[in-house]
């Protein structure tokens, strides 16, 4: 089974700081999501990523995938406190049945005014 | 457009009591899911329906747990008897058509079981 790991695990940044948030799979990845989660509220979509090299931006958050690398990078640049929260990546995982995403652990974002 | 719905928000029960979730997914989409989030981890799938179908139940815990989706709109998420372990977030999402299409999420119910 496929294997998302995210690191780091948490951040703590100065408000105006650049960051990067990483997601390593155990296996080829065909789909990559980046998704961010609020305490207490459900998952927000950010980005999708499906092909080697792509490179996406939404205001200021830039997402990657690697695809030699089966990795791919959340870069947030010049950081809010509105960033802060739970980001997590997810890949899409095909078996029999059809598609599935399997999820990383997440990485804790918390941003310092 | 109206995001995918839950209900309810929070639930507090005691072990070996029932509980059931509610979710209204966003109106046309033909795919929902059913996640769990344990505190400090990431969603694990545990059914996924195309229409009124079920796609893949193979991590849903059967002896416990149960879901259906009648009429290929909204589904609901049994747990009968809960068990501590069940503390969680449980996430309902929707896809339009084809699977493998991004996920929409709702806002979660969180369940504690004491």
């Amino acid at each position: 089974s496929q294997e998302l790991e995210q690191s780091p695990q948490s951040l703590i940044v100065q408000e105006g700081k650049n960051l990067t948030i990483n997601c390593t799979s155990s296996k080829t990845l065909y789909g990559l999501y980046w998704y961010k989660q609020k305490y207490g509220e459900g998952l927000i979509f950010l980005m999708m990523l499906q092909k080697g090299g792509e490179e996406k931006s939404h205001e200021k958050i830039t997402a990657k995938l690697d695809e030699k690398k089966q990795q791919s990078s959340l870069h947030i640049t010049a950081s809010q406190p509105s960033h802060a929260g739970i980001y997590l990546c997810g890949a899409d995982v095909a078996y029999n049945a059809g598609n599935m995403l399997t999820f990383g652990g997440g990485t804790r974002l918390m941003v310092k005014p | 457009e109206a995001g995918v719905a839950q209900s309810p928000r929070y639930k507090i029960i005691e072990k070996r009591q029932s509980v059931a979730f509610w979710c209204n997914p966003i109106s046309g989409h033909a795919t929902l899911y059913w996640y769990q989030q344990i505190l400090g981890q990431g969603p694990k799938l545990l059914i996924q329906f195309q229409n009124n179908g079920v796609v893949d139940d193979s991590q849903l815990p059967k002896d416990r747990f149960s879901a259906e989706r009648l009429k290929g709109v909204d589904s609901t998420l049994k747990i009968q008897p809960a068990k501590l372990e069940d503390s969680a977030v449980y996430l309902c999402a929707s896809s339009p058509r084809h699977l493998g299409e991004t996920q929409y999420f709702g806002p979660g119910t969180r369940l504690l079981v004491l």
